[in-house]
């Protein structure tokens, strides 16, 4: 049973590029969440997403940052421009359903280097 | 969701249990513990969650208290495999993310 897989693993961008971190959920989930870690920071949440549809995006940046969770294919979080601070571990998880009684699995993150 | 609060750090004693206490006061009925642990820069990972009941798996024993304002995991044999970044997670019945603190630094030495 294959684990929740991200790609690419380790992404460098230049300042004003874009990134494009995926995220493929673990067979028959159909719940994914987002989280950042920023060097020497705990985890935060981004965003959570059900097939097609985002739930809740409270912990997203206003401006730049966007997610996709499409009926066929990966997850995928998008940064447009980015810019230094955006240097950080992205850690994608998925559960089978919603609510505290279904673990959330976590993936190996993607370590994203803004230069 | 409920605030919790953990030690910074512990050492335990490889072969040894290591007991890693969590205080979470203001929890309410609907909340529930979890406990994930962090190797390294690896991602989190699941270890146990419960609700008022004490749990055990494979990997671990989680040991809720009466009144439910505190908890305790518990693993039976630290190896040096376990040394990480361990946290533990109020979230409401129906919530949907998970907060992490700052977690508890486990050091397990030989």
């Amino acid at each position: 049973n294959a684990g929740v897989m991200q790609n690419p693993r380790h992404l460098v961008r230049r300042r004003g590029q874009e990134a494009r971190l995926r995220c493929s959920p673990m067979k028959g989930h159909s719940h994914v969440y987002w989280y950042r870690q920023l060097p020497e920071e705990g985890l935060k949440f981004m965003v959570y997403l059900q097939k097609e549809n985002i739930i809740d995006e409270s912990g997203m940046p206003k401006e730049r940052f966007s997610a996709e969770f499409p009926k066929e294919g990966p997850s995928i979080l998008r940064i447009q421009q980015v810019v230094r601070g955006d240097s950080a571990a992205y850690f994608c998880a998925s559960s089978l359903g919603t609510g505290a009684n279904y673990e959330q699995y976590f993936g190996p993150g993607t370590r994203l280097t803004v230069t | 969701d409920a605030k919790t609060t953990q030690p910074p750090s512990m050492d335990c004693a490889e072969g040894r249990a290591a007991n890693l206490p969590c205080n979470h006061s203001t929890i309410s009925g609907n909340e529930y513990v979890y406990w994930y642990r962090q190797i390294h820069s690896q991602g989190p990972q699941y270890i146990i969650h419960g609700l008022k009941n004490n749990e055990t798996n494979e990997m671990a024993s989680l040991i809720i208290t009466e009144d439910r304002k505190s908890s305790t995991l518990i693993l039976p044999h630290a190896t040096l495999r376990d040394t990480a970044v361990y946290y533990c997670i109020v979230i409401t019945e129906y919530g949907n993310k998970l907060v992490f603190g700052a977690g508890t630094i486990l050091r397990v030495k030989s």
